[in-house]
């Protein structure tokens, strides 16, 4: 129990559906981000929250859009994706995001066919 | 913009063995994170360092933030199976961005 929380773990979509991927943590924190792994790449930096407010957006696609309401969660909603975004998303936490210590949830394998 | 080289990319090593892998950077960072991965999870913080020269210890684990500030190295010692897995370095640069090393993927040999 790493104090961040990820749902749904495995996501299979189509690349005409809505869905949402959601991270929660328990730790206090104030940043919140969210990362893409796929297979034999470094972590991929998407999004950065820090207080709720948006501090870093990496390029990222706009068929990715996050939502951070409060502290505490961070959502990522995808539409018409891709097969290449086919990866795992992690979600991770710190105090805040100067280059603080970051915690991460166990992730959420997305698969687009 | 920044790299940071983990190596190596893979070990096979013998259960018992001590292991070594450790990252190079081009530029000085401000923190030292290793982070070990099992496969479908998420990385987990093994060792955090935040002083050049700093060694600490996790178990069987050792990592130490190389005193020119460009390098650190993770030791684990008398390796047992549950150590396979992935180990990520990362590193804070001047900007406080985490960069993060390619990994290196641990195999016990049967």
């Amino acid at each position: 129990e790493t104090g961040v929380t990820q749902t749904p773990r495995h996501l299979v979509m189509g690349m005409t559906n809505k869905k949402s991927l959601k991270c929660e943590q328990h730790l206090g924190h104030n940043a919140m981000y969210w990362y893409k792994q796929s297979a034999k790449k470094p972590l991929e930096l998407m999004f950065v929250y820090n207080f709720k407010e948006q501090t870093e957006n990496n390029s990222v696609p706009s068929r990715f859009s996050p939502e951070c309401p409060n502290s505490s969660h961070l959502f990522l909603h995808l539409h018409t994706l891709q097969p290449e975004d086919s990866a795992l998303y992690l979600c991770a936490s710190s105090q805040e995001s100067a280059g603080n210590t970051i915690y991460f949830g166990e992730g959420s394998w997305l698969t687009v066919v | 913009g920044q790299q940071l080289n983990q190596s190596p990319q893979s070990m096979f090593i013998q259960e018992g063995e001590d292991v070594s892998m450790n990252c190079t950077s081009s530029s000085i960072f401000n923190t030292w994170l290793w982070y070990k991965q099992d496969p479908g999870e998420g990385p987990v913080l093994l060792i955090a360092l935040y002083k050049a020269g700093e060694l600490t210890s996790n178990g069987r684990l050792t990592a130490q933030f190389g005193i020119t500030r460009k390098d650190s190295f993770l030791n684990i010692s008398a390796s047992i199976p549950s150590d396979v897995g992935i180990y990520f370095c990362a590193g804070s640069d001047s900007n406080y961005q985490l960069i993060w090393g390619a990994g290196t993927k641990l195999i016990i040999k049967p």
